[in-house]
């Protein structure tokens, strides 16, 4: 069974602008890609989610290749509020038509002073 | 509106013993999911109800595991007897629609096996 890949860490500056990407091969054509946010405590939150090209919204930018094999999630400059953990969660064939949700394993981001 | 909420927030129990998880989903969230991360490793999908129907139970590691929702509103997740390796947090998750839509977590429940 196919599963996200994404980087384990990644360390950054406040002020500068963060990519995190995420390959997915098995991806369904009809399931849309998804990344989520977590703090310690805390439940996974939604960040960001589209199906192909580029997204924005207030917080974040989705970048998708035409093949949709992989995804990047864009944090543009993070302050130190953005130290995480950044899941990416995208949806797999499984038999008999139904998509299985999978999360990566998760990139853990340090923003330093 | 309120949130995804799970009861309680933290449990410790001793091998063997019985333990039920509740998770009360967004309202109107027909879809609810339930998680699980153990120490170090990922969260692992368990199951998802589409209202008071299992859609997707394949994540349910054994027969220990009985998960229900009555009613299609909350869900409970009871484990009995629990193991030392069921330690770990149990996320509760709804959406409004299934496969890739957005979920919203709940806080999680802590489980402590001793």
């Amino acid at each position: 069974l196919a599963k996200t890949t994404q980087p384990i860490s990644m360390d950054s500056y406040e002020g500068q602008e963060v990519n995190i990407t995420c390959s997915h091969n098995n991806i369904a054509t009809n399931d849309y890609i998804t990344w989520y946010q977590q703090f310690p405590s805390q439940g996974p939150r939604f960040i960001i989610q589209g199906y192909k090209t580029k997204v924005t919204n207030e917080v974040a930018s989705l970048f998708i290749p035409a093949d949709r094999k992989s995804s990047t999630l864009s944090l543009p400059r993070v302050s130190l509020s953005d130290t995480a953990v950044y899941y990416c969660l995208v949806g797999f064939p499984v038999s008999g038509g139904y998509n299985k949700l999978i999360f990566g394993a998760g990139t853990r981001l340090a923003v330093h002073p | 509106e309120a949130g995804v909420t799970q009861f309680p927030s933290h449990s410790v129990i001793e091998k063997g013993q019985t333990v039920t998880l509740r998770c009360d989903p967004i309202s109107g969230h027909d879809n609810l999911y339930w998680y699980r991360r153990v120490m170090g490793k990922e969260i692992k999908f368990l199951l998802h109800f589409v209202k008071e129907s299992k859609q997707d139970e394949s994540g349910m590691p054994n027969n220990r595991f009985l998960a229900e929702r009555t009613g299609g509103t909350y869900s409970t997740l009871k484990v009995q007897p629990a193991e030392l390796e069921d330690s770990g947090v149990y996320f509760c998750a709804s959406s409004l629609r299934p496969g890739g839509d957005e979920q919203y977590f709940g806080p999680g429940t802590r489980l402590t096996v001793t």
